[in-house]
């Protein structure tokens, strides 16, 4: 079974903090995606990475930045966060297009 | 422009009933991938089925099926004889193969409440 981790279920942050949100996948997938999802607006792609050391811009990449030093690990930074950070944020894994996208449980954050 | 369109913002039904989740979407892309993924209230989004634009067969998998027509641009999921624990959100997702790197372009999702 494919397995894709994220380092907290729930996380407070206070405003201008900067913040790790690491995800691991076990699975020695090709691409990564990082995504948040509002209520009333559903999932956004903020960044997407197809091998180690390479990033995409998704739709909303403002605020935002990733890291890909492992092929395993894909982390989002927030560099000052802002309560319009709040959210669910989701990481997700894929073999490879066309393939299904495999997702985490997903991290709630507060941004105080 | 990609887009797809879950109308159904939320249905409720008694446990037992059938029930149709609708997905309309919109591509220019002659291929491409449809997919349907559950959000249970957990959070984690669950994949329940891939399929590509040249394959119109419809797909059954135990109590779930799929309707793909594509000349009307719908892949729609019923689910027979719900059960309490089909409540959840479900979005209908497209993937354009050679534009965008075939990102997923997800609906805004249908919450289903089914009701003991």
């Amino acid at each position: 079974d494919v397995k894709v981790t994220q380092s907290s279920r729930y996380l407070v942050k206070r405003t201008g903090e900067k913040v790790f949100l690491e995800c691991v996948q076990d699975m020695d997938h090709e691409n990564m995606f990082w995504y948040r999802q509002d209520p009333g607006l559903g999932l956004r792609l903020i960044y997407f990475s197809y091998d180690v050391k390479m990033k995409e811009k998704g739709d909303i990449p403002e605020g935002y930045s990733v890291s890909r030093e492992k092929k395993e690990r894909f982390s989002l930074i927030l560099e000052s966060a802002s309560t319009n950070q709040t959210s669910m944020y989701l990481c997700a894994s894929r073999q490879g297009i066309p393939y299904e996208q495999y997702f985490g449980p997903g991290t709630r954050l507060t941004v105080t | 422009a990609q887009k797809v369109t879950q109308a159904q913002t939320e249905i409720s039904v008694v446990e037992k009933e059938d029930v149709t989740l609708d997905c309309v979407y919109e591509t220019r892309d002659t291929t491409y991938y449809l997919f349907w993924y559950k959000q249970p209230p957990s959070g984690e989004l669950v994949f329940l089925i891939r399929r590509n634009s040249f394959d119109e067969q419809n797909e059954i998998s135990g109590r779930y099926s799929w309707n793909f027509q594509k000349s009307t641009s719908s892949f729609n999921f019923t689910i027979t004889a719900s059960q309490v624990v089909d409540s959840a959100v479900y979005f209908c997702a497209l993937s354009p193969i050679y534009n965008q790197g075939g990102k997923l372009i997800f609906g805004q999702g249908t919450e289903l409440s089914v009701k003991p």
